[in-house]
């Protein structure tokens, strides 16, 4: 059963600063992998999309990398701005390629 | 504009009654999901169909519903069955029902139990 883990949980930053975020996922049988911002009492909004032929995808200061052979991606913000305070979420398509398994999230505070 | 419309926003239901959130999508879509999301738990699936009048569970499917009769509709009842019912739910679409590929997600619902 595929299992995906983000860590930290919960992150707090200056404005200004570069940061990383962690996914983690136990099968490396992916199909793709897809990054979410979600504010609080919203819906998700999706960020990158990876496939699993893609190493990397880039939108704005954003920039997603995906390594399926360690099964880990990396979502990294560039000169982070309060506005991207929000709940990142990485998800996985696995096996039928239908259904999509969610980490918890990270919580990213962004502070002046 | 094309999205996912969720309704309603803040729904609350008293125990024993059976409710049902409303899922509709312009984006021409022909997969669908609905999934819930619990505080520090991951988004769960409940159902998702890849066309119209087909549909499979998820993996929390119990004490859920849903029909698919048009494809830009994909509705979710509660039943009075689902022990425990209050929480934030998704619904998203999604391009192929196959290889899936990036994924929408409407406003959501929060369902109140009282």
């Amino acid at each position: 059963k595929q299992e995906v883990t983000q860590i930290p949980a919960a992150l707090s930053v200056p404005e200004g600063e570069n940061l990383v975020l962690n996914c983690s996922f136990t099968d490396s049988a992916i199909y793709n992998l897809q990054w979410f911002r979600q504010d609080p009492g919203k819906g998700l909004t999706s960020l990158l999309l990876i496939q699993s032929s893609q190493r990397e995808q880039t939108s704005g200061r954003l920039n997603a990398s995906l390594d399926k052979s360690s099964g880990r991606s990396t979502l990294y913000i560039a000169a982070s701005q309060p506005g991207d305070s929000a709940t990142y979420l990485c998800a996985v398509i696995t096996g039928g390629g239908n259904k999509l398994t969610f980490g918890t999230g990270t919580q990213l505070k962004v502070e002046l | 504009d094309g999205g996912i419309t969720q309704s309603p926003k803040y729904l609350f239901r008293k125990e024993g009654q059976n409710v049902t959130l409303s899922c509709e999508q312009n984006l021409n879509h022909d997969a669908m999901y609905w999934y819930r999301q619990d505080p520090g738990q991951g988004l769960r699936l409940i159902y998702y169909s890849q066309i119209v009048n087909d549909f499979q569970k998820g993996d929390i499917a119990e004490g859920y519903s849903v029909s698919r009769e048009k494809k830009e509709s994909f509705p979710l009842t509660v039943t009075s069955a689902q022990k425990n019912p209050t929480a934030f739910y998704l619904c998203a679409s999604s391009t192929s029902g196959g290889v899936a590929g990036e994924l929408f997600f409407g406003e959501g619902s929060r369902l109140t139990v009282l």
